[in-house]
């Protein structure tokens, strides 16, 4: 089954300054890599997702990159803010039984002191 | 256009019980999938429905049942409560259109809490 590995699990950053969450996975069929920002008591949101036909897309502040070859991919986030503070969670789909289910990683809390 | 839904927001049960949990996907959206978060964790894949059927399943085991009606709708059943399924339970929707790809977004929760 596909395994998601996240790191680091905290990072702690200045406020406008960048910071950079890295995940791997191990299904080479994996064609689609969301990022959800979680706050405290509250749902993951969907704040950016790659397909596996690019290797790059931008939304304002945040971009996501992706390497097939090596099977990783990275959430940055640029000119951080406080309200940036939050669980950020990659995610891989892993296919069975014809059907795809997504697989979580273990969650980064990133920290942006002012 | 409303968001997904799940009901209720917390609950707390006692060992033994059992407990289901409600959710209404996005409009537009035909396949919902449930997940349990324990605290400091990712959410881990319980099961997904399609079409009213349970078509794939994670790692717990047979106390969590589901069903999904014909609106899309679905509940989530846990049966013989045990401390341990103390989590956040949540309820995400996407739309299967065939393809690989899809997004999934996810209901508020519920807070469940086993004394």
């Amino acid at each position: 089954g596909e395994n998601v590995e996240q790191h680091p699990s905290t990072l702690s950053v200045q406020e406008g300054d960048s910071a950079v969450i890295k995940c791997t996975y191990s299904d080479s069929a994996s064609n689609y890599f969301p990022w959800y920002k979680q706050e405290l008591g509250k749902r993951p949101q969907l704040i950016i997702d790659i397909r596996s036909n690019v290797g790059e897309k931008k939304d304002q502040r945040i971009a996501v990159t992706l390497n097939k070859t090596a099977k990783h991919f990275s959430l940055h986030i640029t000119e951080t803010q406080p309200e940036d503070s939050a669980v950020y969670f990659c995610a891989a789909p892993s296919w069975s039984t014809g059907f795809q289910k997504l697989v979580f990683g273990t969650g980064t809390r990133l920290l942006v002191s002012p | 256009d409303a968001g997904v839904t799940q009901s209720p927001t917390h609950l707390i049960k006692t060992r033994g019980q059992q407990v289901t949990l409600r959710c209404s996907p996005k409009s537009g959206h035909d396949t919902v999938s449930w997940y349990q978060q324990a605290l400091g964790q990712g959410p881990q894949f319980i099961f997904q429905y399609y079409e009213e059927e349970e078509r794939q399943r994670g790692n717990f085991p047979d106390r969590f049942s589901g069903h999904q009606f014909p609106n899309y709708s679905s509940e989530l059943n846990v049966n013989a409560l045990l401390l341990g399924d103390s989590a956040l339970y949540l309820c995400a929707s996407s739309f299967d259109p065939g393809t690989p790809f899809y997004e999934q977004y996810f209901g508020p929760g519920t807070r469940l809490t086993v004394t």
